[in-house]
């Protein structure tokens, strides 16, 4: 099983607050990224991170913001919540950039935004 | 445009037998392909990544075949367990960008019963 934790696992929250999904990772490893996926849907990218200090937008558009600055923590912000955020939330990290690195996913955290 | 497609949509088997999930895709230029397991409530966790110069890789008793020919992919359960439900995630990675971007297919969820 990996090292990569995400908090907290289920969160509603009502429109309009601040929300913080943090994500940590014991393994080292350099790359970090953050995932959306609705039921029965495929994952969809929507932040990177090459390091520290480094953040990139994934292929889904998304309100939200993320900051890399410790190796071991990405933590993923919503500034303003709507409904339309509701979705499970998926961390991962692998230890380089390419094709061939294995991503490891943490267990994820399901938003409710009421 | 990079797709990957999963059939069937879902699938229950009675313990004890054999079952066999697909994948077709259209990513290119193919690097490699995997198969993912996710546990309802919980991030994916890799089965096989197999490269373009391999068809066959096994784990335990699930194995997972590719044809590169013709962009196919199956991963056959054998002697299934309960502990099996949960949805199979084929998952393709391009070798046109140093990310090592993953194409994600919507999974087939499959239930076993007792």
């Amino acid at each position: 099983e990996a090292d990569i934790y995400q908090t907290p696992r289920y969160l509603v929250i009502g429109t309009g607050k601040k929300i913080t999904l943090e994500c940590s990772q014991t393994m080292g490893h350099d790359k970090m990224y953050w995932y959306q996926q609705d039921p029965g849907m495929e994952l969809h990218l929507i932040h990177y991170s090459y390091g520290v200090n480094s953040t990139e937008k994934g292929d889904l558009s998304s309100e939200s913001t993320v900051s890399r600055i410790r190796t071991e923590h990405f933590p993923l912000t919503l500034e303003s919540a709507r409904p339309s955020h509701t979705s499970q939330y998926l961390c991962a990290s692998s230890e380089k950039a390419g094709q061939s690195y294995e991503q490891y996913f943490g267990p994820g955290t399901r938003l409710t935004v009421t | 445009k990079n797709q990957v497609e999963q059939s069937p949509q879902s699938l229950i088997i009675l313990e004890g037998k054999n079952c066999t999930l697909q994948c077709n895709y259209t990513v290119s230029p193919f690097s490699n392909l995997r198969w993912y397991k996710q546990d309802t409530g919980r991030g994916p966790v890799s089965l096989t990544i197999m490269t373009f110069s391999e068809n066959t890789k096994s784990n335990g008793r699930y194995t997972a075949t590719l044809d590169a020919d013709t962009k196919q992919s199956s991963l056959h359960i054998t002697a299934s367990q309960l502990s099996d439900s949960a949805s199979y995630i084929c998952v393709v990675s391009d070798r046109g960008s140093t990310l090592g971007r993953l194409y994600f297919g919507r999974g087939t969820q499959l239930t076993v019963w007792p």
